[in-house]
């Protein structure tokens, strides 16, 4: 049982580049989110998906979308990477049926943008 | 709109020094508060979940406490490996899922 896996580990972009961070969880739970978490300012969500092939807005979306074709894998895009853009992006999961706050995070995903 | 505020925002500790850590908490209907824990370089992971006010939980040298203000973490004689960042969230009516603070690291020297 491998949990929650992000890929990938550690990536390097310049400005105007896009991207694609890969989350998958192999728990069959319904729920799936996108955080990003910068010095000082704690973990705040990008977006989440309750289903396969719904997903919603979280406080920080903007520049970033989202995919949920299968229940098992979360993608996150950047379609123009920006400077701000620079974070440590970490997806978490949970059952449908567990308090919001039960979430099983992945080891996370650092991304420098030049 | 919810607001979660966490202290000290580092804590230094001799191991077996017991102390606490904060979680004051403003929010519209409080559905939950949840403690993690966050290891250097990894996601955080869940410790536990507070309902209602007087409840607590435990789970080896760690305590969670719970009012309708604030939540506390006690750790009683720490370890070395209990040296981590402790985060804590909470749901409610209004707003997403989770609103997380912004932790307390703490170190446990030996």
């Amino acid at each position: 049982n491998a949990g929650v896996t992000q890929t990938p580990k550690f990536r390097v972009l310049k400005t105007g580049q896009s991207m694609t961070l890969l989350c998958a969880q192999d728990m069959n739970h319904e729920y799936m989110y996108w955080y990003r978490q910068d010095p000082g300012m704690g973990l705040r969500l990008i977006h989440y998906s309750v289903g396969e092939g719904t997903t919603a807005k979280g406080e920080v979306p903007d520049g970033y979308n989202v995919s949920r074709l299968k229940k098992q894998n979360f993608l996150l895009g950047l379609e123009s990477a920006a400077p701000s853009q620079t974070s440590v992006y970490f997806c978490a999961s949970r059952p449908k049926a567990t308090a919001a706050g039960t979430q099983y995070f992945g080891p996370g995903t650092r991304l420098l943008v030049l | 709109e919810d607001q979660v505020t966490q202290s000290p925002e580092a804590l230094r500790l001799q191991e077996g020094e017991s102390s606490s850590l904060n979680c004051s908490y403003t929010v519209s209907g409080l559905r939950g508060l949840f403690w993690y824990r966050q290891d250097p370089g990894k996601g955080p992971e869940f410790l536990f979940t507070l309902y209602s006010a007087g409840e607590e939980k435990e789970k080896e040298r760690l305590k969670a406490t719970l009012t309708k203000k604030e939540s506390f973490l006690h750790i009683t004689a720490p370890k070395p490996e209990d040296s981590a960042t402790y985060l804590c969230a909470v749901n409610s009516n209004s707003g997403y899922e989770l609103n997380f603070g912004k932790g307390t690291s703490l170190l446990v020297t030996p």
